[in-house]
């Protein structure tokens, strides 16, 4: 079956460490996305990509970074700049960016801050 | 900037009543609309999306929704609500071309919808 796999499932991260959240995707999408989910604020973007090897900032990218080497894959590194980062981590794809392009999302990673 | 707005952040229903879930953007020029729906333990999934033409849309499992373009609306109604519809809901909107937002899907704060059977 088609979809997107993000793993781990579940992260800890010490202080002041980096970590990164991986996210694949088999559906043949050229966008990949990047969110965070805080409780009674929906999903807030962090980064996208349009296509391999180029990216864009989303509302609250500070504190995170991203690559897209390969179409499949989108991996997001939470680093030490980022105060605040224990949330729900989601990572989407379209076949484009914008327009009528429905979003598919993985099944997210819950980070937390030992 | 786009934003997005849900009315209300819990709502508790008994099986069989109605619903409606609001949700209004900011955003003044053409849009395309979402709901999606989180049910417990899943991963978010689509309800149903407005692009053009009719201003009411179908979605799965009966729900529906109404583009009010005057209003800056875009509510989610299903007439008889199951137990099975207890989920968060997610009202989201993207720019189709050009400016500031686009590509951006700006979603609201999400709605917890609990209903008892």
């Amino acid at each position: 079956d088609g979809g997107i796999t993000q793993s781990p499932k579940y992260l800890f991260r010490k202080e002041g460490q980096n970590v990164t959240l991986s996210c694949e995707q088999n559906l043949n999408h050229d966008a990949m996305y990047w969110y965070r989910q805080d409780p009674g604020q929906g999903l807030r973007l962090i980064y996208y990509s349009q296509i391999v090897n180029d990216f864009q900032k989303g509302d609250i990218a500070e504190g995170y970074s991203v690559s897209r080497e390969k179409k499949e894959s989108f991996p997001l590194t939470v680093t030490s700049a980022q105060k605040n980062p224990t949330a729900f981590y989601l990572c989407a794809s379209s076949f484009a960016v914008g327009g009528d392009q429905p979003q598919h999302f993985g099944d997210g990673t819950r980070l937390s801050i030992l | 900037a786009q934003s997005v707005s849900q009315h209300n952040h819990h709502v508790i229903l008994s099986e069989a009543a109605s619903l409606e879930l609001g949700c209004n953007y900011s955003y003044g020029g053409t849009v395309n609309l979402f709901w999606y729906v989180q049910y417990p333990g899943q991963h978010l999934q689509l309800l149903l999306k407005y692009f053009s033409g009719d201003p009411l849309v179908k979605g799965i499992k009966g729900f529906e929704a109404e583009f009010i373009k005057s209003k800056f609306s875009f509510n989610l109604r299903k007439p008889s609500v199951q137990w099975s519809d207890t989920a968060e809901y997610f009202c989201a909107v993207n720019s189709p071309a050009g400016g500031t937002s686009y590509g951006k899907l700006t979603f609201g704060q999400g709605t917890i919808l609990t209903v008892h059977p």
